[in-house]
């Protein structure tokens, strides 16, 4: 099985700060990773597929870089609206797909 | 525009099961496949199975195997995630999500771009 993880776990930052959230996976997938948004009580929001494809109606200070093994999330700009814990997810597997461990934004 | 509409919260006791159904309505639902997740209070993601309605075959996740039965009903648009044998670590919150399939290139990929509101499922005596 094809194992995620992501860095950090929690961060902690200001209004129009730059963000980076890096995702790890066990083994090289390629491009086929996506990262999701999820706020408090709410299901989680699709925001890059293919690791750098922005999802239509995704502000544009979203982007997603990385292949083989090595991901990056970044926010160029946080805004408040930002503030929620974002997953990565492989699809390398056909229809068998794992989710990292989630980083939670927080407001410093 | 495809929404996914699910059934509503469950208490079970141990050991019982519970059955969820995801329903959607506004577009085609035998073209995609639908997957199962839950989210235990205040932990991650994590993907149970799917099924891909037009085919009938699910696929699970080894964790779940065995206890986990995935169903479509594409008669009314319907897929259900069955799980048995409840325990109180089942307790969670459990969405149903739409499998995009996209060409990227010479690849296919896929994403969940469309997600259920979710239904939690409370396991106690």
């Amino acid at each position: 099985d094809i194992q995620m993880t992501q860095s950090p776990s929690s961060l902690s930052a200001s209004v129009g700060d730059r963000v980076t959230i890096t995702c790890r996976a066990s083994q090289s997938i390629s491009s086929y990773l996506n990262w999701y948004q999820q706020k408090p009580g709410k299901a989680p929001k699709l925001l890059i597929y293919a690791a750098s494809s922005l999802q239509s109606g995704v502000p544009s200070r979203f982007s997603g870089s990385g292949s083989g093994t090595d991901f990056t999330l970044t926010i160029s700009s946080l805004q408040p609206e930002d503030f929620a814990t974002y997953y990565c997810q492989q699809s390398y597997s056909t229809l068998l797909f794992t989710f990292g461990p989630g980083t939670k934004v927080d407001i410093k | 525009q495809v929404q996914l509409v699910q059934s509503g919260a469950e208490v079970k006791k141990p050991g019982s099961s519970v059955k969820v159904s995801c329903k959607a309505s506004g577009g085609t639902f035998s073209s995609y496949a639908i997957s199962w997740v839950r989210q235990a209070p205040g932990q991650g993601l994590e993907w149970m199975g799917g099924i891909i309605p037009i085919f009938g075959t699910a696929n699970y996740a080894q964790k779940f195997q065995g206890r986990v039965t995935i169903t479509a009903d594409e008669s009314t648009s319907t897929a259900y995630m069955e799980l048995s044998s409840l325990r109180s670590e089942d307790t969670a919150v459990y969405y149903c999500a739409r499998v995009w399939g996209y060409s990227y290139g010479l690849s296919m990929m896929s994403a969940f771009d469309i997600w259920g509101q979710g239904t939690m499922v409370t396991v106690s005596s």
